[in-house]
Parts: C-alpha cells; structure tokens; sequence
C-alpha cells in the first residue's frame, strides 16, 4: 500500500491553458474525492466517485471543471481555460466502503496549481 | 450550511507547553468531527476523530472531546514538542447519502513549538 498519489506536484500555466491532473487512490478503496485548498484556508469538497460514477458535486466546480474515474480506479481532474483564481493546491482523497463508518479519507500530497 | 470555526492562528509555544486550539461547528444532525494535521510537505493525515456526542478522540497524546451542547471539539495536548509544528485542521462530516461523506473544514492553525 503506497498511498494515494497525485500527478504532477506541481503544475505552472498560462491563464487560458487546460491542465489535466490525475489522482491514483489507494487500490481497495471505491470512494474518491477532489477537493480545492487555496492559501491559509481549508480544503472545500469539490465532487465525489464511488467507483466510476461521479454521484456529487459542489457549486464551487464550475462549467470549466470536469473529473473523471472511467475504470473505477485512478481519475483526473481537468480545467479548462484557467483562471488565475484557479490557483490552489488539489487534494485527492479515497476511502473504502461498506457498512458503518465514518471511513477515513486518505489524502494525497495536492497539485499545487499556479496560473500566470 | 454546515460549518467549523477554528482558532485563528498562528500558534507559538514553547516546547511542554499545554496546547489548547479551539474548534466549533455549526450543523444540522448529528456530525462525526474530526481533527486533522498536516506536517511540512506532506498531506493531510487524520490525527482523531469522534461520532458521537462525549466521544473523546485520542491519539499521540493529543484528545478532543465531542461537546454536543456547546457544539466544540477542542484539541489538546498536556506537553508539546518541536514534532508537533504542523498545521491543524478541525473538519465534521457532512453526509450525502448512500453512506459517503463529504468532509468540511476550517481554515486551519498553524501551529510552531520552539525548543
């Protein structure tokens, strides 16, 4: 077990560029979450996968936002058409499933997002 | 909405001091709360957690208790040391259905110890 990664670390673009990222869970857990922590705040929820299908997403995650998990394994985050105030560090989180809980949600290290 | 106050930061204490950082929460139903911390260049990793009212998390010395009536879940630690300087975050669940939770969070307090 090797934790959820998230790739790149770090991402630099110009305002108007797409930026892909891409998020590996932990391999046993159905649950994946993205969310959005920008400078000196908390992480907020933007949307949420039980296995492939997307079943929740925030206000915050606009028309230019798009998340994937086609196979139920790893996902990606797009955005398109940057906005510096897309600026934020992602987070990443899985969790397994069952009966009971709250489960834990494992975090990933974030993409840490600059746009110029 | 669902929401959680914490304690403005920065928090600066000598190494032993007792540390308090102070966590309420507004919500509807009955939240799990948790605390969280992030070290220097790592993620998030959940420090305790409670589910129900009077739980009292723990772990590596550090305890919070879930106080229903005064809607609080304040982190404590009777002796701090330079390993603890990270970032905490104090977060309740917020539930969508069919069983999954979303987590909601406050903004965080930086805490430093000082040897």
């Amino acid at each position: 077990d090797t934790g959820v990664s998230q790739d790149p670390r770090h991402k630099i673009t110009k305002r108007g560029q797409n930026v892909t990222f891409r998020c590996d869970p932990i391999s046993e857990h159905n649950r994946l979450y993205w969310y959005r922590q920008t400078l000196g705040q908390g992480p907020e929820f933007l949307t949420y996968f039980q296995n492939e299908a997307q079943l929740e997403k925030s206000r915050l995650l606009s028309d230019r936002f798009s998340a994937e998990r086609p196979k139920g394994s790893f996902s990606t985050l797009e955005i398109q058409r940057t906005e510096q105030g897309d600026s934020a560090m992602y987070l990443c989180a899985s969790s397994p499933i069952g009966a009971g809980g709250p489960y834990e949600q494992y975090f990933g290290p974030g993409t840490r997002l600059t746009v110029t | 909405g669902n929401s959680v106050t914490q304690m403005e930061g920065p928090v600066t204490l000598s190494e032993e001091a007792f540390l308090t950082i102070n966590c309420t929460y507004t919500a509807t139903g009955y939240p799990s709360l948790f605390w969280y911390v992030q070290y220097p260049g790592e993620g998030l990793q959940l420090l305790l957690k409670a589910t129900k009212a009077d739980d009292k998390g723990s772990n590596k010395g550090f305890e919070a208790t879930y106080r229903k009536e005064t809607t609080s879940f304040h982190l404590e630690k009777g002796s701090v040391q330079v390993s603890d300087s990270a970032v905490y975050f104090c977060a309740l669940s917020d539930t969508f259905g069919r069983g999954a939770q979303k987590l909601v969070f406050g903004q965080g307090t930086r805490l430093t110890i000082n040897p």
